[in-house]
Parts: C-alpha cells; structure tokens; sequence
C-alpha cells in the first residue's frame, strides 16, 4: 500500500526559508524509474508543480521558482524534501508530494494529504 | 505548455452524459491525465497518457484526445462524482489546467 504524508512548519515569516518533508511507504525511491515531486495549491486556486526528485538523483525545477527551490532525498528512510527560500504571501498554499514516474510517464498517481502553509508576519 | 479547460464551471444531472475540455497551448503529444479533486482532499489520478483508465476508477470515466485537444468525459453522471477536474501534462514541462467546476444541477 503506498502512502506519503507531508510535514512542514505551519506558519512562517516572509524571507524565512520554508522546510517541508515528504514521509513516504509502499514503494522505495531506490527504484528504477520512480520519483517523488512536491506540488501546491494556494487555496481555491489550482495546481502547480514546483520539483521532481528520482531514483538516480536526477532533479527538476519549475523555471519561475528555481533559484529558490532545492530538492533532497534521503532513500534509506524513505523521505524526500523540499527547501524554498525567501518566502512571501504568496507562497501560501497547500504544499503536497506525490509519487510519479520517470519522464516521459511523468504522471502523480498516488498523492499524500497536504500540508497546509501560512507566511505571514 | 499553457492548458485551457472549459467549463470553468459546470451544473448537470444525475444520469448525464458530461464532457470536459482541456486545450493545450501546444501539441501535448498525448502525454495528458486527469485528476478529480473533491473539497478538502487531495487529487485523485483518473486517467493517464490520454485514455488509460488508472487502476479503481469506475468505467464511467473516459479519456479522449490528441494534439492539443482532449477531453474527459463521464457516460453517467453520479452524486459523488462533485468535484473539481484538472487535467494535466507532462509532454513539455508540467503543468495543471485551471481545473472545471462540476456540480449537479
């Protein structure tokens, strides 16, 4: 059964840098082909993909956040991560991972809860 | 990639044959799924690479499509089927569409 579950601070202040963690189970980022991306969600609003880790370490950005985007993963816990620095309002959101695989089947089928973030001062 | 879906909003019966369209900015290759989105959860995949039905989902649900035009349709309305759909591709970059409204009328 794949599961994956975000964490992150709550609420943070604008130009703090914002640390979320994606707990994962049921599948192994060791795995030819597989990888984990973090998506958001400003409330009421729609989807947007921010990055992609894979198995070999490969990374993506989406290019309007890159400078502030940094992807990890540690695979012997299971966890994958995501740093973006500088935060404002905007940054507000509903942070969450998904699993996919490998481009070009770069699709999310299993997707955790949702982390809900607040920057504000 | 830019994706325009259409409806922004729509209202149907129980028992309707729906249709959703996602236009894309450029060709998308059929590298495009769908996802449902009821409130306060997260996506749910539906369909993937155009037409492929994702593992659970009811037979009701369909994918069609190709170039820059696809569109997700539902044979049979249901109650549970409220949510709000985005499509999705991943042939150039990733991105959603601004996602469809559906509500029963």
């Amino acid at each position: 059964q794949v599961t994956l579950k975000e964490s992150g601070p709550g609420i943070l202040q604008p130009s703090q840098t914002l640390s979320l963690t994606c707990s994962f189970s049921g599948f192994s980022l060791s795995t030819s082909g597989i990888c984990v991306s973090w998506i958001r969600q400003p409330s009421g609003k729609g989807l947007e993909w921010l990055a992609t880790i894979c198995w070999e370490d490969s990374k993506g950005y989406n290019p309007s956040l890159k400078n502030r985007l940094t992807i990890s993963k540690d695979t012997s816990n299971n966890q994958a991560f995501l740093k973006i620095t500088s935060v404002d309002t905007a940054d507000t959101a509903i942070y969450y991972c998904a699993r996919s695989g490998a481009p070009p089947v770069h699709y999310f089928d299993y997707w955790g809860q949702g982390v809900m973030v607040t920057v504000s001062s | 990639i830019q994706l325009t879906q259409s409806p922004s909003l729509l209202s149907a019966s129980v028992g309707d044959r729906v249709t959703l369209s996602c236009k894309g900015s450029q060709n998308i290759n059929n590298y495009l799924a769908w996802y449902q989105q009821k409130l306060g959860e997260a996506p749910k995949l539906l369909i993937y690479n155009t037409n492929s039905l994702q593992t659970g989902i009811p037979s009701r649900f369909s994918g069609s499509g190709s170039g820059t035009d696809y569109t997700l349709t539902i044979s049979s309305l249901q109650p549970e089927d409220v949510a709000t759909y985005f499509c999705y591709q991943y042939n150039n970059g990733y991105t959603f569409g601004s996602g469809t409204k559906l509500e029963i009328k």
